[in-house]
């Protein structure tokens, strides 16, 4: 097993360009999450999904749209890139509550 | 106040040291996860506890879950051990609540 795959590992964007973040999960689990990690502070939750065609809003959720058509992809969206998103970005699954949560390699953003 | 507070932010102990880590939390909690994270590098899950006591190795977790406390404690440490250690807890929803973590640095 693969288990949490994000691609990719590093990028650059300039201010107003768009990408999408990959996250895949090959352990067939249900909830799904995005978290991203400032310096100095705890990892944030941008958004998650308890299964296919569900997805709910975390903290940090401006700037960002997320969905989930199959139970294994949860592809995050940054549509106008801006300074304040440059971070790392974790994708998480687990198979439900009270279940081990298994993270992604994490994805380096830089916006400039 | 954060949710969950850890302390100490940053801890430096000589290689042999037993080292301990706490973690504090605010709110009902159904488990707790500690977590590692090398420089650079991706989260991986140490143990996921909601009662008692777990051991792996060097490494012992446990929690008190009437006083809302978990330590991780690392014996005999090295400098492989040298990382970011981040306790994480598992709330009445579907989330997970995050402390800022500790970064341990062991020397020689």
């Amino acid at each position: 097993n693969a288990g949490v795959t994000q691609t990719p590992k590093f990028r650059i964007l300039k201010i107003g360009q768009s990408m999408t973040l990959q996250c895949t999960q090959d352990m067939n689990h249900n909830y799904m999450y995005w978290y991203r990690q400032d310096p100095g502070m705890g990892l944030k939750l941008i958004y998650y999904s308890v299964g296919a065609g569900i997805t709910d809003k975390g903290e940090v959720p401006n700037g960002y749209n997320v969905s989930r058509s199959t139970t294994e992809d949860f592809p995050l969206r940054l549509e106008l890139a801006a300074p304040s998103q440059t971070s790392v970005y974790f994708c998480a699954s687990r198979e439900g509550l009270n279940t081990e949560a298994f993270f992604g390699q994490g994805t380096r953003l830089t916006v400039v | 106040k954060n949710e969950v507070e850890q302390s100490p932010q940053n801890l430096t102990a000589q290689e042999g040291e037993f080292i301990t880590i706490n973690c504090s939390y605010s709110v009902g909690i159904s488990a707790l996860h500690w977590l590692q994270q090398h420089p650079g590098g991706g989260i991986v899950s140490l143990f996921m506890l909601s009662s008692g006591k777990k051991k792996h190795g060097r490494l012992i977790a446990t929690i008190n879950i009437q006083e809302k406390h978990s330590s991780l404690h690392i014996t005999a440490s090295h400098p492989r051990d040298s990382a970011v250690y981040i306790c994480a807890v598992y709330g009445t929803a579907s989330k997970l609540t995050f402390g800022t973590g500790t970064r341990l640095q062991v020397t020689l």
